[in-house]
């Protein structure tokens, strides 16, 4: 079975900061990568999609990175600002339909 | 679009009583999943449908767990009988696996206290 990771569980920056969240997982052979954001007591939004054949995502200040070999992903935050305050999930997508989560990262941006 | 729709948006009921979520997938999609959050053990595929017919529901905890898909824009998932344990909140997402890149979008779920 597919087991997603997440490196800091937790993780508390200076506004400003450029700052790098961790996702590793244990079959390669995945479809697809996505993060998402959770605000508390929110649903998730979807923030990038890397599918298997691509190596890297941005949108805005995002970046995400995929190194399916390694089953390792990243997802790279350019000059944080509070508002970036969230839980941060990683999830795999390893056929048309089963997606899983890793635990996530709770991102804390200080003003 | 409205995206992804789920009822009742917090729920509160006793042990014993039966609870019955709802979701309404984006129009178009032809895929829909449910989820489970918890502090212990995080998002959880529930069981999911295509083409409104249940292709896996491995994840279904056990027998007082059922979901159904009657038609493309409505699916429920109903517990009977509630127990404490099952207090979460549960997510519905859908997504279009007809084409790629199979991006699933999350409806805002439904906290659900059993007590």
């Amino acid at each position: 079975k597919q087991e997603v990771t997440q490196i800091p569980a937790a993780l508390s920056v200076p506004e400003g900061e450029n700052l790098v969240l961790n996702c590793s997982f244990t079959d390669s052979a995945i479809y697809n990568l996505q993060w998402f954001r959770q605000d508390p007591g929110k649903g998730l939004t979807s923030l990038l999609l890397i599918q298997s054949s691509q190596r890297e995502q941005t949108s805005g200040r995002l970046n995400a990175s995929l190194d399916k070999s390694s089953g390792r992903s990243t997802l790279y935050i350019a000059a944080s600002q509070p508002g970036d305050s969230a839980t941060y999930l990683c999830a795999v997508q390893t056929g048309a339909n089963n997606l899983f989560f890793g635990t996530g990262t709770r991102l804390t941006v200080i003003p | 679009d409205a995206g992804v729709i789920q009822s009742p948006r917090h729920e509160v009921t006793e042990m014993g009583q039966e609870v019955t979520l709802r979701c309404k997938p984006i129009s178009g999609h032809n895929s829909l999943f449910w989820y489970r959050q918890t502090m212990m053990r995080g998002l959880e595929l529930l069981i999911y449908f295509n083409n409104n017919v249940p292709i896996d529901d491995s994840g279904m905890p056990e027998d007082r767990f059922s979901a159904k898909m009657p038609n493309a824009s409505f699916s429920t998932l109903k517990i009977q009988p509630s127990e404490p344990r099952d207090s979460a909140v549960y997510f519905c997402a859908s997504s279009s696996y007809s084409g790629a890149p199979y991006e699933q979008y999350f409806g805002p779920g439904t906290r659900l206290t059993v007590t």
